[in-house]
């Protein structure tokens, strides 16, 4: 596709309840990032691959929270033992570094 | 660690108007990011400041990086409706990521 695609576009789920959000990033861009973005605050910093490697995962918040790269192009971000707090829309982008980053539309997660 | 600020974090003017949107950032950088965001939509690059000194416009938006102060400003000249969104700078940290700033809320009003 032309953009950054990410799946779903909402998801609504109970807590304690594991959830996968998907990451499609603009063909031949090699580097992807995560962003977390919760409700009235700037888009925060979570976890960053170049091909398939975690070059940085210093934003990701505790355990529960892991993603993967495997073929160096789609990505998932697990969450396992959901809480409330995990709500938010999470953003992915990616770029040709040191290109300009161009971001999904987010997938927004509910935790009831 | 790499800290962003934007001021002010709320914004109401008048159409019209001119007004400017302030970001500082606590440690050096090679560039500097202006997005935009709508309600409920993703982040949509405006501009992409690479040195110091540079200014960039586009339209009623023009935007400049001040790269000894750690200072880039966003000025909104003869508001209109339109330019209603939520305005984030984010600053490179060591060509990896972007760390966004707290984001300005601007609504015009007629």
């Amino acid at each position: 596709g032309a953009g950054v695609s990410q799946t779903p576009s909402n998801k609504v789920t109970e807590k304690g309840k594991y959830v996968e959000l998907r990451c499609d990033p603009i063909s031949g861009h090699t580097a992807l990032y995560w962003y977390r973005q919760s409700l009235g605050q700037g888009p925060e910093f979570l976890i960053y691959f170049q091909g398939t490697g975690a070059a940085d995962d210093s934003g990701l918040p505790n355990d529960r929270f892991f993603a993967v790269r495997p073929e160096g192009s789609v990505s998932t971000l697990k969450i396992q033992r959901t809480e409330r707090g995990d709500s938010a829309v999470y953003l992915c982008a990616s770029n040709d570094p040191p290109g300009e980053l161009f971001f999904g539309e987010g997938s927004r997660l509910t935790v009831l | 660690e790499l800290k962003v600020e934007q001021n002010p974090l709320f914004l109401s003017m008048q159409e019209g108007k001119n007004y400017t949107i302030y970001c500082n950032y606590s440690t050096t950088s090679d560039r500097l990011y202006w997005y935009r965001q709508d309600p409920g939509k993703s982040l949509e690059s405006l501009f992409v400041l690479l040195s110091n000194g540079a200014v960039k416009q586009e339209g009623r938006l023009m935007a400049s990086l001040d790269t000894k102060a750690r200072l880039s400003t966003l000025h909104i000249t003869a508001a209109v409706h339109d330019l209603s969104a939520t305005y984030f700078c984010a600053v490179d940290h060591n060509t990896d990521k972007l760390i966004f700033g707290t984001g300005t809320r601007l609504q015009v009003f007629p």
